[in-house]
């Protein structure tokens, strides 16, 4: 149980467009989802949390008018990197809080700029 | 302040031999949770351990064993009998017990283990 489904896997896209991520929570309702980026050989960088229903929280550093999250729903939280450069490049991780296993990740989506 | 620390940054050891990945943390916190996560290279994070501050019982879980101190602060990570499939990246992680329960992750180690 407690599954979050992250699509895309893997994206490339052109600089200055927008490319949307999505996490579903598939078999329990995610009241908290956080974001995170990870660069090559790093840790996980927290970006924001999000609270259904409310406005995310962002780290500090991290530009919320570029990395747009909303979780409308309980069970779908998106995060949308707009005008994308080649910066932005990344590995981008969701998770969900989930009662007994304390954690829960999307598989992860590889977001190359070019 | 609220800190993870893996200071071994990559090790390498020849399979079937023992393997200790160390997690030191700081919090003021007296209830907290520790984590441990193994990242292969497909990128996705496979939950490993999860330990509560008021439970110092080593446990062991087939080849893996997890030694939590907190005298020490420590909550250390041993694999017996290393496999080359246990090459990856290991995460140790504290959670906050703030509103949202973020986690603090260490570093990480990256373990290769060669045939």
């Amino acid at each position: 149980g407690a599954v979050v489904s992250q699509h895309p896997s893997w994206v490339i896209c052109k600089s200055g467009t927008s490319v949307k991520i999505e996490c579903r929570s598939l078999d329990f309702q995610a009241t908290t989802m956080f974001w995170y980026r990870q660069f090559p050989k790093q840790s996980l960088m927290l970006m924001a949390t999000s609270n259904e229903g409310s406005k995310a929280t962002y780290e500090q550093g991290v530009e919320k008018d570029k990395f747009l999250i909303n979780h409308a729903s309980l069970t779908l939280s998106t995060l949308t990197v707009t005008s994308a450069h080649p910066e932005d490049s990344s590995f981008y991780i969701c998770s969900a809080r989930v009662e007994y296993y304390g954690y829960t990740f999307g598989s992860g989506t590889r977001l190359t700029v070019v | 302040a609220q800190k993870v620390t893996q200071a071994q940054t990559e090790i390498s050891v020849v399979e079937k031999e023992d393997v200790t990945l160390d997690c030191v943390y700081e919090t003021r916190d007296t209830t907290y949770y520790l984590f441990w996560y193994k990242q292969p290279p497909s990128g996705e994070l496979v939950f490993l351990i999860r330990r509560n501050s008021f439970d110092e019982q080593n446990e062991i879980s087939g080849r893996y064993s997890w030694n939590f101190q907190k005298s020490t602060s420590s909550f250390n990570f041993t694999i017996t009998a290393s496999q080359v499939v246990d090459s990856a990246v290991y995460f140790c992680a504290l959670n906050l017990m703030d509103s949202n329960y973020q986690l603090i992750w260490g570093a990480g180690t990256k373990l290769i283990i060669k045939p």
